[in-house]
């Protein structure tokens, strides 16, 4: 099956720092990559996605970047604050299919 | 937009019994939902692909009998566990995407907490 992520890692930042969570994919044709946060007991929350064709893209505090040639996918967040702690996923689609990673969980120290 | 949302949240109820989860698309049109069950700690595992008017497409090692998918409208998938025992207790997600799932994310409920003693 598709390997998107091992192990669910974990990171701890003080808030304020900035965040990077990291992400490998082994399908090399996986052309769409999304990030997802799931807070404790709910579902995953949209937070940005990126094309193949792309490198890199920004939305509100955070930034995707996207290394095709090393198969690694990055979230970076900005000034985490506590409201970022959570478990976070990264998806490719291949196959007509989403694949997740196991995911990073995340704690921002006040 | 893009609102998906599942009912019920938490379910807790005798081994033997069958649960009913539903997955509902607000303010769009889902020919296709996908279901998932995640375990404590881990990621998400698909288990099947709903499909509008037509048999849900289950993967290696789901059965099928024991969970069924029925997706009788656009905007409602639902999952019944039959016989519920013990060891299908877990969070079970569902997620619905607009169209063209290359290009566009998932959308995801809340998920359904299912606890069976």
């Amino acid at each position: 099956g598709e390997s998107v992520g091992l192990h669910l890692p974990t990171l701890s930042v003080q808030e304020g720092d900035n965040s990077i969570i990291n992400c490998a994919y082994s399908n090399s044709a996986s052309d769409y990559f999304i990030w997802y946060k799931q807070e404790s007991g709910k579902g995953p929350q949209f937070i940005i996605d990126i094309r193949s064709n792309m490198d890199k893209r920004q939305g509100q505090r955070v930034t995707v970047l996207l290394n095709k040639t090393v198969k690694h996918l990055s979230l970076q967040i900005a000034a985490t604050q506590p409201g970022d702690s959570a478990v976070y996923f990264c998806a490719e689609y291949a196959g007509n299919q989403f694949y997740f990673g196991t995911g990073t969980s995340l704690t921002v120290i006040p | 937009g893009a609102v998906v949302s599942q009912h019920p949240s938490w379910v807790i109820c005798k081994s033997g019994t069958s649960v009913k989860i539903e997955c509902r698309s607000l303010d769009f049109q889902a020919t296709t939902m996908f279901w998932y069950r995640q375990f404590p700690k881990q990621s998400l595992m698909l288990m099947a692909t709903s499909n509008e008017g037509s048999k849900a497409t289950y993967e290696q090692g789901v059965e099928k009998d024991k969970f069924l998918i029925n997706h009788a409208s656009l905007t409602l998938s639902t999952l019944t566990v039959t016989s519920a025992h013990p060891e299908d207790s877990s969070f079970y997600i569902c997620s619905a995407g607009g169209g063209d799932y290359s290009n566009q994310p998932q959308h995801f409920g809340d998920g359904t907490r299912l606890s069976i003693l």
